[in-house]
């Protein structure tokens, strides 16, 4: 199993300009969540899934979507791109709603927005 | 709410020596999940060690143990033998089965920094 894969690993966007972070689980797992990782902080939830068609938001979603199409697949789009969401974005992943579930990290994607 | 607080930004141990991490977590729910994890420099998250609200045995994971204190609310990460590579960030973290049950809730981190 490759596990959580993230692409791209780095990006420079420049301002206003839009892009989608890939992520693909291989786990058959139920629930994924992406979270944004800023210089010397904790991670903060953006969104979150409980399953293929089923979304929601984190807390800090402004200026992100989601979709999950597909149980592996769970893109997050950044529309307009702020310097403020520079950052490394981490996706993850779950079996189940079992509080005994660890989650699994893909291996980040680190962001600048110039 | 749920919350988890790491109190100590930053922390040094000698290489060898045994180091505690402090977490301690705030939820009304009586069944849930306290796991630890490890950033190195390099980015990823590693899972170390998970705990149950109902284990009545304290977690071990070769040279990690989880001091859990229920009562206290407390589950620190224990690091004996610390080594040069377990310099990183810990990121205490909890999952409960109430609404937020579906979520995990992270603590802030502390800096661990391995000293020759």
């Amino acid at each position: 199993n490759a596990g959580v894969t993230q692409t791209p690993k780095f990006r420079i966007l420049k301002i206003g300009q839009s892009m989608t972070l890939q992520c693909t689980q291989d786990m058959n797992h139920n629930y994924m969540y992406w979270y944004r990782q800023d210089p010397g902080m904790g991670l903060k939830l953006i969104y979150y899934s409980v399953g293929a068609g089923i979304t929601d938001k984190g807390e800090v979603p402004n200026g992100y979507n989601v979709s999950r199409s597909t149980t592996e697949d769970f893109p997050l789009r950044l529309e307009l791109a702020a310097p403020s969401q520079t950052s490394v974005y981490f996706c993850a992943s779950t079996r189940d709603r079992v509080y005994a579930d660890t989650q699994y990290f893909g291996p980040g994607t680190r962001l600048t927005v110039l | 709410a749920q919350k988890i607080t790491q109190t100590q930004p930053g922390m040094f141990v000698q290489e060898k020596e045994a180091v505690t991490l402090d977490c301690t977590y705030d939820t009304s729910d009586q069944s849930y999940g306290l796991f630890w994890y490890k950033q190195p420099s390099s980015g990823e998250m590693i899972f170390l060690i998970y705990q149950g609200s109902y284990d009545e045995q304290n977690a071990t994971e070769g040279r990690y143990s989880l001091n859990f204190q229920k009562a206290r609310k407390s589950a620190n990460l224990v690091i004996s033998a610390s080594q040069l590579g377990d310099s990183a960030m810990y990121f205490c973290a909890m999952r409960t089965l109430g609404d937020y049950g579906q979520n995990f809730v992270f603590g802030p981190g502390t800096r661990l920094s391995v000293l020759p």
